[in-house]
């Protein structure tokens, strides 16, 4: 029982470099996520899904997109990296409505210089 | 728009002691989840304990209890019989029960215990 896998756990851009993170589930769940941790602060939301082909920003979606084609995949890309972004990135999944709160990946930690 | 505020940024506790962690939230809704994550150096997000808006009685799982004040808009998480493992950041988090069950975070206490 996978849970939610994130690749890759450690990555070091350069400014104005591209890369996709990626997140797979296994337990069949409709809604995903992706939330940023700066150092000392809490997660903000950037983007989510609530099923295949079903997207919606969150609170800090500039810079990021994503993209759901299955049920399963949720992958992040950044486009033109900056220092800004330096940040750990967690992906996590839930049931509709499910009282359990979020399943969470064991995130990524992107640098960029 | 919904946020949870943490307001102790450090706590420290003594090996077997008890101690309190704060939370406030706000929102316009009157149905919705409220969560404790515990957050070790592995940065695993490790689910503590959890409670529904609708449901008076506090939640209680082990040595982890919360004191859910829907009125006030606390929920507060008290740890008993601390233990050296319970060393972690804590992270307060709110649900609304539609609107894709975004969970809103507040910013966090790092919890120290101390022998």
């Amino acid at each position: 029982n996978a849970g939610v896998t994130q690749t890759p756990k450690f990555r070091i851009l350069k400014i104005g470099q591209s890369m996709t993170l990626q997140c797979t589930q296994d337990m069949n769940h409709n809604y995903m996520y992706w939330y940023r941790q700066d150092p000392g602060m809490g997660l903000k939301l950037i983007y989510y899904s609530v099923g295949a082909g079903i997207t919606d920003k969150g609170e800090v979606p500039n810079g990021y997109n994503v993209s759901r084609s299955t049920t399963e995949d949720f992958p992040l890309r950044l486009e033109l990296a900056a220092p800004s972004q330096t940040s750990v990135y967690f992906c996590a999944s839930r049931r509709p409505a499910s009282f359990y709160g979020y399943t969470f990946g064991s995130g990524t930690r992107l640098t960029v210089v | 728009a919904q946020t949870v505020t943490q307001s102790q940024p450090e706590m420290s506790v003594q090996e077997a002691e008890t101690v309190t962690l704060s939370c406030t939230y706000d929102t316009s809704e009157s149905d919705y989840y409220l969560f404790w994550y515990k957050q070790p150096p592995s940065r695993q997000m490790i689910l503590v304990i959890r409670q529904e808006a609708y449901k008076q009685q506090n939640a209680t799982e082990n040595r982890f209890s919360v004191n859910f004040q829907k009125a006030a808009k606390s929920f507060s998480l008290k740890i008993s019989d601390s233990q050296l493992g319970d060393a972690a950041m804590y992270f307060c988090a709110y649900s609304p029960t539609g609107g894709g069950n975004k969970l809103t975070f507040g910013t966090g206490t790092q919890l120290k215990v101390e022998l």
